[in-house]
């Protein structure tokens, strides 16, 4: 099993509301990938988790807040979002053995702040 | 810092052409590179990767790339496109051990 899976596929919320996004995968990674992708644009990191710890924050501003709740979770709370924040959020894993691994993305889930 | 740049952005192509599209990368010490794609739609999926050895590295759906250092350079090919290649094609190195970098990106649209 190779997949990464997210829920949900689209989201559209004020920019008061709070919502969460959910990523799972089941392949044994032990490090898990936050990344914001703007129409025709790449992938942006935003986090990077590895055996359930943050590593890497790219300086996100905290109305993003990840979560690992146990190896195989991710999770993104979002809190008073702005409409620039409408994107593709991708979730991705990799292996985390202190190498460079490929990392297996999930498809996304769209973003609409109204 | 790592940086990587795809100078083709847009391309179009008749089926059976050939395809190369440029990638180079920053040099940054030991070089993991990748080429995914991302068909309409859908998620992103690993084309092919290199880590070390044979510079030419073979991938799914008949795609291929060449790691030339001398040239900071890692160029995908496939030497008979077809319609169902039709995607944005992204060009990625590791700088670190998790940090993805990717290019900007190529759209590729083959016309039947």
């Amino acid at each position: 099993d190779t997949e990464v899976t997210q829920t949900p596929k689209h989201l559209v919320m004020g920019m008061t509301n709070k919502k969460s996004l959910k990523c799972e995968q089941h392949m044994g990674h032990r490090a898990m990938y936050w990344y914001k992708q703007k129409a025709k644009k790449p992938p942006e990191l935003m986090f990077v988790y590895s055996y359930e710890k943050l590593s890497i924050n790219e300086s996100v501003p905290s109305r993003f807040s990840p979560e690992c709740p146990n190896s195989s979770l991710l999770n993104l709370h979002l809190h008073a979002l702005q409409p620039e924040d409408s994107a593709l959020y991708l979730c991705a894993s990799s292996q985390a053995t202190g190498k460079s691994y490929e990392q297996y993305f999930g498809p996304g889930t769209r973003l609409t702040v109204t | 810092a790592q940086s990587v740049s795809q100078h083709n952005h847009h391309v179009i192509l008749s089926e059976a052409a050939s395809l190369e599209l440029g990638c180079n990368y920053s040099y940054g010490g030991t070089v993991n590179l990748f080429w995914y794609v991302q068909y309409p739609g859908q998620h992103l999926q690993l084309l092919l990767k290199y880590f070390s050895g044979d510079p030419l590295v073979k991938g799914i759906k008949g795609f291929e790339a060449e790691f030339i250092k001398s040239k900071f350079s890692f160029n995908l090919r496939k030497p008979s496109v077809q319609w169902s290649d039709t995607a944005e094609y992204f060009c990625a190195v590791i700088s670190g051990t998790y940090k993805y970098i990717f290019g900007t990106g190529t759209r590729l649209k083959v016309l039947a």
